[in-house]
């Protein structure tokens, strides 16, 4: 069960932003917004996290809707090796939250 | 800072064998560990989690006398298949917390195929 609902796939061109969206209508008060990425045949890397306010990185932004019910991360000058898998998901910052990780986006950036 | 490493990357073994799988927290300490196993095409699947000291806790469906874990120390998980077949064939990734902060980092996972 992995409480996010994600497009399945998604293309951009190079140098132009992309924005990858996430729904989690049913997130809790204590829950975090979490994305990671997986890159072909490689384990997942951490993005970016928040809980309500809008966080940025070096590597993204992330903008939570003030009803915390949908999410969306902003690459914001895609190069090809940001192609990947991306994965929202929703959880806890506790000792032994378990990470579920659904299908995710998968995000090809094209020349 | 937050590295975790796998070894070996890739193994291929013949059925029957048993491989085991090292997951190590190199910069920092990780009271529990996660491991994950994604099938071609497929996301990752949580088979089990590893607390330091303590028996693993297993996902529904993973047998615990096939997939033995071990959490040794503060830096170091290691799974265990035992008598593998082909069906086991898989890209095994595992996670550590960080005691610090709670946060998750992942390995760079460890292909397995059994001839």
């Amino acid at each position: 069960d992995a409480k996010t609902t994600q497009p399945p796939s998604m293309d951009c061109a190079e140098g132009r932003a992309a924005n990858l969206p996430c729904n989690h209508s049913t997130i809790s008060g204590n829950e975090y917004v979490y994305w990671y990425r997986q890159i072909h045949s490689q384990g997942p890397q951490y993005i970016i996290h928040g809980l309500k306010n809008n966080e940025t990185n070096e590597m993204a932004s992330l903008i939570i809707t003030e009803d915390r019910k949908s999410s969306t991360l902003i690459l914001p000058h895609a190069t090809l090796r940001d192609t990947a898998v991306y994965y929202c998901i929703v959880r806890e910052r506790s000792n032994d939250y378990k990470l579920s990780f659904g299908a995710g986006t998968t995000v090809t950036v094209r020349a | 800072g937050a590295v975790v490493s796998q070894h070996p990357s890739r193994v291929i073994c013949k059925s029957g064998t048993s491989v085991k799988i090292e997951c190590r927290s190199l910069d920092f300490q990780a009271t529990t560990m996660f491991w994950y196993r994604q099938f071609p095409k497929q996301s990752l699947m949580l088979m089990a989690t590893s607390n330091e000291g303590s028996k693993a806790t297993y996902e529904q469906g993973v047998e615990k006398d096939k997939f033995l874990i071990n959490h040794a120390s503060l830096t170091l998980s290691t799974l265990t298949v035992t008598s593998a077949h082909p069906e086991d064939s898989s890209f095994y990734i595992c996670s550590a917390q960080k005691l610090a902060d709670n946060e998750q980092f992942f390995g760079p996972g460890t292909r397995l195929t059994v001839l």
